[in-house]
């Protein structure tokens, strides 16, 4: 079975500050993975995704992350953070189902923090 | 906008009282997904629907049912509420195109409470 582990539970940072969520997989077969934001009492969002191709992915409100297959990471990063990105942050890893379905296993939450 | 809708946003039940939460989707997709989570804690799949297929996880309690009359609706019924059912509850919906990850998307979420 497959797992992630995001490392910090909560990251507090300054306004304009760059960020970076630490995510590590576990997974013996390829792996597509994803990170996805939760805003309070709402629902997820995805941020970006990585199914192959180039290791740096870019998805939406500025946010990257890094495929890095030696070490079995895919970080989030962004170089500056603004307070409308509180919110909690979801690494997870696709794992096949029958039918062409999958199931996402998710990371246990990494909440971003943002002060003035 | 195409989007996964769910109702209600916030539910109070009473321990033992069955409740249904329902989802419906815009988007057409072939494949419907309940996950449960907790507080604090990662969302995880309960079941999903191929189509008509139901697919139920190993270690989901038989307390939870699901049904999916259309491609458009997918419930979820809890048949003896506990307390330890207190939950957010997501639908997700996806495309199903055979060797390619698709992207799921996710509702607002059902807030359950069980009193």
């Amino acid at each position: 079975a497959q797992s992630v582990t995001q490392l910090d539970s909560q990251v507090p940072v300054f306004e304009e500050a760059p960020v970076e969520l630490r995510c590590n997989y576990s997974s013996s077969v390829s792996v597509y993975l994803f990170w996805y934001v939760q805003y309070p009492n709402q629902g997820l969002q995805l941020l970006l995704k990585y199914l192959s191709g180039s290791t740096l992915v870019k998805g939406i409100n500025g946010f990257e992350a890094e495929f890095n297959k030696s070490q079995t990471s895919f970080h989030l990063r962004k170089p500056s953070v603004h307070i409308s990105d509180t919110a909690e942050y979801f690494c997870a890893v696709s794992e096949a189902l029958i039918q062409g379905a999958q199931k996402l296993v998710f990371g246990q939450g990494t909440r971003l923090t943002i002060n003035p | 906008d195409a989007m996964v809708i769910q109702n209600p946003r916030y539910q109070v039940t009473q321990f033992g009282k069955p409740v249904t939460l329902s989802c419906s989707q815009t988007l057409n997709h072939n494949v419907m997904y309940w996950y449960q989570q907790k507080s604090s804690q990662a969302p995880k799949l309960l079941f999903h629907y191929y189509d008509k297929d139901f697919n139920n996880e190993a270690d989901t309690p038989d307390n939870f049912q699901s049904r999916r009359p259309n491609t458009s609706f997918c419930f979820l019924d809890i048949r003896s509420p506990g307390l330890g059912d207190a939950a957010m509850y997501l639908c997700a919906t996806s495309r199903s195109s055979g060797g390619f990850q698709e992207t799921q998307y996710f509702g607002p979420g059902t807030r359950l409470l069980v009193l």
